[in-house]
């Protein structure tokens, strides 16, 4: 199957910084990637819709400000938490789709989870 | 909204065993596509299962199978000769037709399956 990555796996910062967050199609070009959020024992809350080239789609409470998407090539999507705040800590997961055995395919990454001090 | 309902939060299964997980949908559209995923212990989403709609043959895949009643938008999942790495977190998912931006991914709440001895 198609393998997606996510870097850093986790990170801890202070609060009031910025992290990036990056995910990656190993093997095959995404045109779309998307960001979910998932709290401890939750469900994953899609936060936005990734297209290469074009502004993020983001979903209804999602903060465009703080959250800046780029997905700047068909491999890579990166996820900017900005002036972070411990009520951002939580575990953020991207997805890449693909047409694949005649489906159009979610593959996701591992997570990365993100402790705001 | 179109919701993906689990009444079930957490079930438990001995070995060897079959256990069944149960998931409702709202939607409407005539044509989608429904997902059960499994997240286990390393956060990592794994696609179990897939069924399109207009197909009305139940999918399976190896011990994995499902129920799927369209008219009652019902869509189980059952487990046959569970064995202990199938514990985790299984996520029952909805997804539209469309290939566009429309076409996301809604999850279901949850529920965490622990196959003991």
């Amino acid at each position: 199957g198609a393998v997606v990555s996510q870097h850093p796996s986790w990170v801890i910062c202070k609060s009031g910084t910025s992290v990036k967050i990056e995910c990656r199609s190993l093997d095959f070009q995404a045109t779309t990637m998307f960001w979910y959020r998932q709290f401890p024992k939750q469900s994953l809350m899609l936060m936005a819709t990734s297209n290469e080239g074009s502004k993020a789609t983001y979903e209804q409470g999602v903060e465009k400000d703080k959250f800046l998407i780029n997905h700047a090539s068909l491999t890579l999507s990166t996820l900017t938490v900005t002036s972070a705040h411990p009520e951002d800590s939580s575990f953020y997961i991207c997805s890449a789709r693909v047409h694949y055995r005649s489906y159009n395919e979610q593959f996701f990454g591992p997570g990365t989870r993100l402790t705001v001090l | 909204a179109q919701t993906v309902t689990q009444s079930q939060p957490e079930m438990s299964v001995q070995e060897a065993e079959t256990v069944t997980l149960s998931c409702t949908y709202d939607t409407s559209e005539s044509n989608y596509y429904l997902f059960w995923y499994k997240q286990p212990p390393s956060r990592q989403m794994i696609l179990v299962i897939r069924q399109e709609a207009y197909k009305q043959q139940n999918a399976t895949e190896n011990r994995f199978s499902v129920n799927f009643q369209k008219a009652a938008k019902s869509f189980s999942l059952k487990i046959s000769d569970s064995q202990l790495g199938d514990t985790a977190m299984y996520f029952c998912a909805r997804r539209g037709p469309h290939t566009g931006t429309a076409s996301k991914l809604t999850f279901g709440t949850g529920t965490r399956l622990q196959v003991t001895l």
